[in-house]
């Protein structure tokens, strides 16, 4: 069974670089694409980008200029970076892998 | 981008009915179309992948059909814990893109 933890920062203040990570255990990056997602509170699910086992990356327009992607294939962990966060990058930030293992979603709040 | 139309947005049924959630797609996407469901404070939960493959696990109330562009989740008997948030995800073309949600309320 493929367990999915991620952590990082819950509250920052405007112009900060948000920072997460997520570890699989029990499984393994290769052969799947991983991604992270956010959800707005009370809104809907957003797709940010995903990274592959050779570090291969796709990024949402919308974020495009403002987010890094990377994967650390010897410790199975890949990790989001967010530059110049906003009160609007204010969600739960979700990593998954293959789209069936999700981790437990992290509340990043950005507040003066 | 790709848009998942969702329909429909919310809607109330009661314990043993039969209902279907519908997603079109803006265009092709082949059958690279997951359904989610997802409870208040918990991360989704992949239900379908392919459009109409049961992931080991998920009961077998739930089921996909695809039809072009038009993909259909139905739950054939609903159970109390199948009252939640559903989504559907295109995953053929980059950006992926998410339909807005279906939330399944009891009647």
């Amino acid at each position: 069974q493929v367990q999915v933890q991620q952590w990082g920062a819950g509250l920052l203040k405007p112009s900060e670089t948000l920072s997460l990570t997520c570890a699989v255990d029990g499984g393994s990056l290769g052969g799947y694409y991983w991604s992270w997602i956010r959800q707005p509170p009370g809104k809907g699910l957003e797709w940010i980008g995903d990274v592959n086992h050779s570090g291969s990356t796709n990024y949402n327009p919308s974020l495009k200029r403002r987010v890094t992607i990377s994967a650390d294939m010897s410790r199975n962990q890949f990790s989001l970076k967010l530059n110049s966060v906003t009160a609007a990058d204010t969600a739960v930030y979700y990593c998954t892998t293959g789209w069936a293992s999700w981790g437990q979603g992290i509340l990043v709040t950005v507040s003066p | 981008d790709i848009q998942m139309t969702q329909s429909p947005s919310a809607m109330s049924a009661s314990v043993g009915d039969r209902i279907t959630i519908t997603c079109r797609a803006s265009q092709y996407i082949s059958n690279h179309l997951d359904w989610f469901q997802q409870k208040p404070g918990k991360a989704p939960k992949r239900l379908i992948y392919a459009s109409s493959t049961l992931p080991s696990g998920v009961p077998s109330r739930f089921s996909g059909r695809a039809s072009g562009t038009e993909f259909n989740l139905t739950i054939s008997s609903l159970q109390p814990e199948d009252f939640a948030t559903y989504y559907c995800l295109q995953h053929n073309t980059y950006p992926y893109t998410f339909g807005r949600g279906t939330k399944l309320e009891i009647k």
